[in-house]
């Protein structure tokens, strides 16, 4: 079955960096792309940008330009996320989910992860 | 602020139909398709109603989907307990290059 399996809880101070990771499987993974969504605690949710795990392209929102980066491992069918210049306010869940497309129009699609909790404190 | 307008709670008694509302823009809600999901606590969200008014298999036909201008709406009907969740609307957003979404709504059955 289509899974997408993060990797678990992180514990970070302000400044530092985070690598968060999304391994799939259950499917051809060059075929669809990924996005990184991120809910703070009690809030709605934040799309932080995608990656087309077809030829590595990224796509991110101007808030967080210059502070994420997406990178895929088509050997382990691994996208992961980095996120720099960790805030307090950045402390928050962070979901990756598969991209579906219909007619060259895509969305985030019925596929995510089960979500990596990131606490940023001092 | 989300970009898209939810109405933050929303309730009804087994059996009743309810609907939340989903206020947008030109740019987003007029220009691209409406999406609708659905997160039960402690959970990721599902996806319930893709391209304004379709339906995932597996998504009960009581769910569905419409959308009007810059404005959408999911409506639930035949309520049950189990529909208690946080829902939230989505679309792409052109000036943004962004997809956005509402700030949720958090349906309780009552």
């Amino acid at each position: 079955q289509i899974q997408l399996v993060q990797s678990g809880t992180e514990v970070k101070e302000p400044g530092a960096s985070v690598k968060v990771s999304c391994k799939a499987s259950g499917y051809t993974f060059s075929n669809y792309g990924i996005s990184w969504v991120r809910q703070a605690p009690g809030q709605g949710l934040e799309w932080m940008g995608w990656i087309s795990t077809y030829n590595g392209g990224t796509k991110y929102p101007q808030k967080f330009q210059g502070r994420v980066s997406m990178t895929t491992d088509t050997s382990t069918s691994t996208v992961y996320m980095e996120l720099k210049s960790l805030r307090s306010d950045d402390t928050a869940v962070y979901f990756c989910v598969r991209e579906d497309c219909i007619d060259s129009i895509c969305y985030l699609g019925d596929y995510w992860g089960q979500g990596t909790e990131v606490a940023v404190s001092s | 602020q989300s970009v898209l307008t939810q109405p933050p709670s929303a309730s009804g008694t087994p059996g009743q139909r309810v609907t939340i509302s989903c206020s947008g823009g030109n740019s987003n809600i007029r220009s691209n398709h409406v999406y609708w999901y659905q997160q039960l606590p402690g959970t990721a969200p599902k996806l319930l109603i893709y391209r304004d008014n379709q339906r995932p298999s597996g998504v009960p036909d009581r769910f569905s989907g419409s959308k009007s201008g810059t404005s959408a709406s999911l409506a639930i009907s035949g309520l049950r307990s189990e529909d208690e969740a946080d829902y939230f609307c989505a679309a792409w957003d052109d000036s943004l290059s962004n997809w956005v979404f509402g700030g949720g709504t958090k349906l309780t059955v009552l």
